[in-house]
């Protein structure tokens, strides 16, 4: 399967604990999306990155939250001193480079924060 | 305020009824796309317009963008339990290179 991989699939967490998600694109796509996504709402933009570049972040974004893709293909989230509000679906996705070239998106890992 | 409004948020239908999804903004997009989600998946792509006022279609469903290229209708046909689903729009603004989600139309056909 070449498709979008993501993992872990779920995670629980407990308030004030750091969570890391990974995401695995495409191998020939050089751009790489996170998303975020609450239950029957549309994903919002959190950041992407043109190979190792992270060339746009959110205001979402705040300062507990990290992205890398350091070696322009995986890409790793960290959300430091989780927040109740930060469950959600995280949703990673894949592309060409081009404002044109659609989206593969993965399965998402679903966080819950306690 | 959402740059890309979808309306209906919910519809609900029986088999064999046509709907209409429209997607809405105030700013010109470069393309436009729409996307289907089902739970526990991620969106998967349906399809790109680019011309304002192109027509695609896709089997028994019809996308449009509008002339301006700032709006876009998706029209389904004979609608079948399979269309169950989030619809989602997107899109690149003129001036920007972010894909911008709408909120999603969450369709559900009953057999």
């Amino acid at each position: 399967d070449t498709g979008v991989s993501q993992n872990p699939r779920h995670k629980i967490t407990k308030r004030g604990q750091n969570v890391t998600f990974r995401c695995d694109p495409i191998s020939e796509h050089n751009r790489l999306y996170w998303y975020r996504q609450t239950l029957g709402q549309g994903p919002e933009f959190l950041t992407y990155f043109q190979n190792e570049a992270q060339l746009e972040k959110s205001r979402l974004l705040s300062d507990r939250f990290s992205a890398e893709r350091p070696k322009g293909s995986f890409s790793t989230l960290e959300i430091q001193r989780t927040e109740q509000g930060d469950s959600a679906m995280y949703l990673c996705a894949s592309s060409f480079r081009g404002n044109r070239s659609p989206l593969h998106f993965g399965n998402g890992t679903r966080l819950t924060v306690t | 305020t959402q740059l890309l409004e979808q309306s209906p948020q919910f519809l609900s239908i029986q088999e064999g009824e046509n709907l209409t999804v429209y997607c809405n903004s105030s700013s010109v997009f470069s393309s436009l796309q729409w996307y289907r989600q089902e739970p526990g998946e991620g969106p998967v792509l349906l399809v790109t317009v680019v011309t304002g006022g192109e027509v695609k279609k896709l089997k028994r469903l019809t996308f449009q963008f509008g002339d301006a290229r700032k709006d876009s209708s998706l029209h389904i046909t004979a609608a079948q339990p399979g269309d169950t689903g989030l619809y989602l729009c997107a899109g690149v603004e003129t001036s920007g290179s972010r894909l911008t989600f709408g909120e999603g139309t969450q369709l559900t056909v009953n057999p």
